[in-house]
C-alpha cells in the first residue's frame, strides 16, 4: 500500500524566514495531496492541496510543489510569522479524497 | 455553518472495557471517516463510511468498528480496549468530491 515520508520531524525557524517540509510517496498512482496544519489543541485543516496534472500551486505565503517522477512534494511557506507555529501533515491518495495516507508530521517553530 | 462535532471531548476507560465514540458531519456531507493520532505519529485511517455503509478500512483488528446511521452520523467502537488504544481519535466529513473537513477528536486513555 503507499506509504508517506516526511522531514524533518521539527523545524524552527526565524521570523520572516522561509520553511519547507518534504514528503515523498512511494505508490505512483497517487493524485491527490493535501496539507494539512494542526495548531496545539485543534482539529487538522486543510491548508493548500495539489493534484497530479499540476506541478506547482502557490497561495500567498503558502505554495506546494509536486515531482511525480521523483514522487515527492514539498510545502513551502515565506515570510514565516509565529502564527504559523503548527504540526503540518502531508497526504497522499490514490483515490481522491478518500483513505488519506498521512506523513507523521512536521512541528514547525517560528520564533519572533 | 457548523463544523464536525465529536464527542466526548475525552474518554477514560480501563484495559478490557468498551468505548463508543460519536461523530456529526458537516450539514449535507455524507461521508465520514475515522484516524487514529497515536502520540508522535501521523494520522491513521481507521474506517470510511458513505451513505451508511463501510467502504474501506485501514489495518486495524476487527475490535475497532463503527457504523453510519441514517442521519450520516457516525459511531466508532473499540472493543477489548488495550492500553495502546489511548490515542486522539479524529473524525473528518466530506462530500464524495470535496476535501476532508476535521473534528476536534475524542482523547481517548486506556489505563
Amino acid at each position: 500500500g503507499e506509504n508517506v515520508e516526511q522531514h524533518p520531524s521539527t523545524l524552527s525557524v526565524q521570523e520572516g524566514d522561509s520553511a519547507v517540509i518534504k514528503c515523498t510517496y512511494s505508490d505512483s498512482a497517487s493524485n491527490y495531496f493535501p496539507w494539512y496544519k494542526q495548531e496545539l489543541g485543534k482539529r487538522p485543516q486543510l491548508i493548500i492541496d495539489i493534484r497530479s496534472n499540476v506541478g506547482e500551486k502557490k497561495d500567498q505565503r503558502i505554495a506546494v510543489t509536486l515531482n511525480k517522477t521523483a514522487k515527492h512534494f514539498s510545502l513551502h511557506i515565506t515570510e514565516t510569522q509565529p502564527e504559523d507555529s503548527a504540526v503540518y501533515f502531508c497526504a497522499a491518495s490514490k483515490e481522491g479524497f478518500q483513505k488519506l495516507v498521512f506523513g507523521t508530521g512536521t512541528r514547525l517553530l517560528v520564533s519572533p | 455553518e457548523a463544523g464536525v462535532t465529536q464527542s466526548p471531548t475525552h474518554l477514560i476507560k480501563t484495559r478490557g472495557q468498551q468505548a463508543t465514540l460519536r461523530c456529526s458531519p458537516i450539514s449535507g456531507h455524507t461521508s465520514v471517516y475515522w484516524y487514529q493520532q497515536a502520540l508522535g505519529l501521523g494520522l491513521q485511517f481507521l474506517l470510511w463510511y458513505d451513505e451508511g455503509e463501510e467502504r474501506n478500512r485501514g489495518n486495524f483488528p476487527p475490535r475497532f468498528s463503527g457504523r453510519q446511521f441514517p442521519n450520516y452520523s457516525s459511531e466508532l467502537n473499540v472493543n477489548a480496549l488495550e492500553l495502546e488504544d489511548s490515542a486522539l481519535y479524529l473524525c473528518a466529513s466530506s462530500l464524495l468530491k470535496s476535501p476532508l473537513h476535521f473534528g476536534n477528536g475524542t482523547r481517548l486513555t486506556v489505563t
